[in-house]
């Protein structure tokens, strides 16, 4: 099945800063989606986004589905971003495959 | 109630108890998940229902039974857990494609953080 990679694995930011994390994918994908767990454990659609650029206020995405990789990126970040980030993808009809995750830490 | 939701939130089981978890989609879809996250591990799908139908099944252990009666409503049954079935048990759906399979973008549900002594 597909491999789903992302880095970094935990990141620890001081609040304002700019952040990107990375979805890396071993084959061709109909689907990605970008979440947010929070603390409580919900999951949070960020975007769905196979191929391109889209954008929502601080956030924004880009996927290059030719080269296999996404990049999420966070904008003048809040302590209200913590959590863990997914990258989830999806092949021509196979199951959605969630990455590892990346945890994001944003102090005061 | 919009989107996913799923009752309980929080349970606490023993080994020999049957408890049931309840998932609900307002969205409109026809396609419901069953996944499992344990501590440090990616989120594993469990089960997939599409049209009511059961289409997929990854391996799960017989002591584990989901049920769909439709297309908004989804059950895991449980009898006979182990500790190490302890994890959060998340529900989403979909708009899928029956015919090919192929999953549109999935919405979650807020979990049930399961606890088996």
């Amino acid at each position: 099945g597909i491999q789903v990679e992302q880095s970094p694995p935990d990141l620890i930011l001081q609040e304002g800063a700019n952040s990107t994390l990375r979805c890396n994918f071993s084959d061709s994908v109909n689907n990605l989606q970008w979440f947010h767990q929070n603390p409580w454990g919900q999951l949070i659609n960020l975007f769905y986004i196979p191929s391109g650029t889209k954008q929502n206020g601080r956030l924004s995405a880009t996927t290059v589905a030719t080269e296999r990789y996404s990049l999420l990126y966070i904008s003048s970040s809040q302590t209200t971003d913590s959590g863990v980030y997914f990258c989830a993808v999806t092949g021509t009809a196979s199951k959605l495959t969630f990455g590892t995750g990346t945890r994001l830490q944003v102090t005061l | 109630e919009t989107g996913v939701t799923q009752t309980p939130r929080h349970l606490v089981m023993g080994m020999t108890n049957k408890k049931s978890l309840k998932c609900e989609q307002h969205l409109g879809h026809n396609a419901m998940y069953w996944y499992k996250q344990s501590a440090k591990k990616p989120l594993e799908l469990m089960f997939v229902y599409s049209l009511e139908e059961r289409v997929e099944n990854n391996s799960v252990p017989s002591r584990f039974s989901p049920e769909c009666p439709n297309s908004s409503h989804l059950f895991l049954h449980l009898h006979t857990l182990q500790p190490e079935d302890s994890a959060l048990y998340l529900c989403a759906s979909s708009q899928g494609h029956p015919g090919t399979f192929t999953y549109n973008e999935q919405f979650f549900g807020p979990g049930t953080r399961l606890t088996v002594l």
